[in-house]
């Protein structure tokens, strides 16, 4: 029984396109969270969504935005990609803030 | 400074050896740690988190100094298996937006 779960593995489309990535997590966690990791290897905390609040990285663009149906799902949209955001993207979750996060295996996202 | 800061590596040690890495980090608030490994592209999964008076898991010893603001992992008696990146992290309080992620260390054993 997987997770943390996340939807597509990998995810290969052109500059511009509008896309989506799925996370749901079955471990009854309150928080769920959405990195970013480039090519430098360096994870950064995008979004992070808690009992309705939601918390965002203010270094992430407009165009990225979350959505939560419910606590076990938050899934990711973006508009018109760009190169820049090509990158392997994970979803985690949490029972608090301050506990240790699950992270799902990771979205591979490359912009042609 | 960076919040959080970890040496890069490659580390790159025998099997059997004993390696440690540091953490350095800023906010002197902080108020968890954690410890993750991450392998060539798959996910960071929790190690072990890192409490006030130490905590030891098997051959990995975690170690907290709040006086000079750093977190520390020893591997003892390291085997192939321990290859992966570290990543320490530190969280600044109940908030998301005070979860810091290491750079991370590269740890490289050869047999």
């Amino acid at each position: 029984d997987t997770a943390v779960s996340q939807t597509p593995k990998y995810l290969v489309t052109q500059m511009g396109n509008d896309k989506s990535i799925k996370c749901e997590q079955n471990l009854g966690h309150d928080t769920m969270y959405w990195y970013k990791q480039d090519s430098k290897k360096f994870l950064k905390i995008m979004f992070s969504y808690n009992n309705k609040e939601l918390i965002i990285n203010e270094t992430v663009p407009n165009r990225f935005s979350p959505k939560s149906p419910d606590k076990a799902h938050l899934n990711l949209h973006i508009n018109s990609l760009e190169l820049g955001d090509s990158a392997v993207y994970f979803c985690a979750s949490s029972p608090t803030y301050e506990q240790p996060q699950h992270f799902g295996d990771g979205t591979r996202l490359s912009i042609l | 400074r960076k919040e959080v800061e970890q040496d890069p590596g490659p580390f790159n040690v025998p099997e059997g050896a004993t390696v440690a890495f540091n953490c350095t980090y800023s906010n002197s608030a902080s108020q968890s740690f954690f410890w993750y490994r991450q392998d060539c592209r798959k996910e960071p999964k929790l190690l072990m988190s890192v409490y006030s008076s130490g905590n030891e898991d098997g051959r990995f010893t975690a170690q907290l100094n709040r006086a000079s603001q750093y977190i520390s992992l020893l591997i003892r008696d390291s085997k192939l298996s321990d290859s992966a990146t570290y990543l320490c992290v530190v969280n600044g309080g109940s908030s998301a937006s005070k979860i810091i992620f290491g750079s991370g260390t590269r740890l490289s054993i050869r047999p």
